[in-house]
């Protein structure tokens, strides 16, 4: 059981190129999201999604698209990244119906020149 | 829309000592859960303690307690006996209980209070 699983860990992007964070969980979890953190401002929500084929937008969604085809996979797109989008990932996983804990993954640690 | 402060950016205590966190927020909800989680030097969020609120019992963890006041809207976040190995961001997060809204599962975070341990 990994848990979830993050692909990168570290990557580091010129402005404008596109790029995909890969987000996967073995937990058979409806719910997962994408957050961003950034220094003194906490953890914000990018996206998330309560089962395949659902998902919505969070509180910073702008320049990240994701979508929901399996159960396990929650990729995390960025078209045209830009310098404000350097940041440190995370994505988390949890149960819809229960108040279970999410599960964080390792984090990507993104830079874009 | 929901909102959680941590107004200490930084904090610090011996080691062995007690130390108390700080974390409030606001909301209209009556029912929403209220987290603290940890992340140590290696990034990864590690859930420290979790609160119900319509529990009016104070969760504890081992060394870790909260004191969660409802009418105050405060969560804070005591450690005792400090050790090296608590040293770390802590983040206070909250989420709504209420059922089946989409989306109702997102956290909402604290901007982190960084703990310092000292020798």
């Amino acid at each position: 059981n990994a848990g979830v699983t993050q692909t990168p860990k570290f990557q580091v992007l010129k402005t404008g190129q596109s790029m995909t964070l890969q987000c996967a969980q073995d937990m058979n979890h409806e719910y997962m999201s994408w957050y961003r953190q950034d220094p003194g401002m906490g953890l914000r929500l990018i996206h998330y999604s309560v089962g395949a084929g659902i998902t919505d937008q969070g509180e910073v969604p702008n320049g990240y698209n994701v979508s929901r085809s399996t159960t396990e996979d929650f990729p995390l797109r960025l078209l045209s990244a830009a310098p404000s989008q350097t940041s440190v990932y995370f994505c988390a996983s949890s149960e819809v119906a229960e108040t279970d804990t999410q599960y964080f993954g390792p984090g990507t640690r993104l830079t874009v020149l | 829309a929901q909102t959680v402060t941590q107004s200490q950016p930084e904090m610090s205590v011996q080691e062995a000592e007690t130390v108390t966190l700080s974390c409030t927020y606001d909301t209209s909800e009556s029912d929403y859960y209220l987290f603290w989680y940890k992340q140590p030097p290696s990034r990864q969020m590690i859930l420290v303690i979790r609160q119900e609120a319509y529990k009016q019992q104070n969760a504890t963890e081992n060394r870790f307690s909260v004191n969660f006041q409802k009418a105050a809207k405060s969560f804070s976040l005591k450690i005792s006996d400090s050790q090296l190995g608590d040293a770390a961001m802590y983040f206070c997060a909250y989420r709504s209980a209420v059922q089946g809204i989409q989306g109702a599962q997102k956290l909402v975070f604290g901007q982190g209070t960084r703990l310092t341990i000292n020798p």
